[in-house]
């Protein structure tokens, strides 16, 4: 069973701190890995991907990869209230097309 | 926002009727999916089909069934709608391939996700 971790929230920090959201997946031969943002009652909305070991930015947010340790993780620098959300980590292992994801975690910032 | 819509937005049934979801997109997408989200869940994979026609299961399949007769339509049906399936349903797309090794077009395989259907089983 592939599966994906994600650490058990809330997590909540004040603003303008850096939120640091991780993840664990048990698949080494994941190939991609995104992180979608999603607000109370809304719909999924993919914020980053990244699929080569290393960092990658983009604006106040970076993803970072490291295979060899089979982790993904999220920091968000200058956290706002509107980052307030739940934090979806998903997989691509190359396997029927599927991405699997973690049960994300919640992001609480406090003006 | 990719061009990705579900109706009903909202439903309210009655334990043991035939319920269906649709789910359209405009984006000529190859990939189609549904899942349910539950409360420590997470997302989870009911069925999805990669192609007019061609439909799979995900890991939670047992009481629905899909349908795709063109590209742009995805049909959930829950046969007998159970208590247990109360939920939110969404749908997702994506334009993703791997032919020959190399992934097509400027995407690795991410989902774009409709708004979502409340639906609850009395």
């Amino acid at each position: 069973q592939k599966e994906v971790e994600q650490n058990s929230g809330p997590l909540s920090v004040p603003e303008g701190a850096i939120a640091s959201l991780n993840c664990t997946y048990s698949d080494r031969g994941s190939q991609s890995f995104f992180w979608y943002r999603q607000y109370s009652g809304k719909s999924p909305e993919l914020i980053m991907f990244i699929y080569s070991n290393g960092d990658k930015e983009d604006g106040r947010f970076t993803a970072q990869l490291n295979k060899a340790s089979q982790y993904v993780s999220l920091l968000i620098r200058d956290s706002q209230p509107s980052d307030s959300a739940t934090y979806l980590c998903a997989v691509y292992t190359g396997a029927n097309s599927k991405l699997t994801f973690g049960k994300g975690i919640t992001l609480s910032v406090r003006p | 926002d990719a061009g990705i819509t579900q109706s009903p937005r909202h439903k309210v049934t009655e334990t043991g009727t035939p319920v269906t979801l649709r789910c359209h997109q405009t984006e000529n997408h190859r990939y189609m999916y549904w899942y349910r989200q539950d409360p420590g869940h997470g997302l989870r994979l009911i069925h999805y089909s990669y192609g007019v026609k061609d439909t799979d299961k995900g890991e939670v399949s047992d009481g629905y069934s899909v349908s795709r007769s063109k590209t742009e339509d995805f049909l959930l049906t829950l046969e007998s709608a159970t208590s247990s399936q109360t939920s939110v349903y969404f749908c997702a797309i994506s334009e993703r391939g791997q032919v020959g090794g190399k992934v097509r077009g400027s995407s690795y395989n991410e989902q774009f996700f409709g708004p979502g259907t409340r639906l609850t089983v009395l």
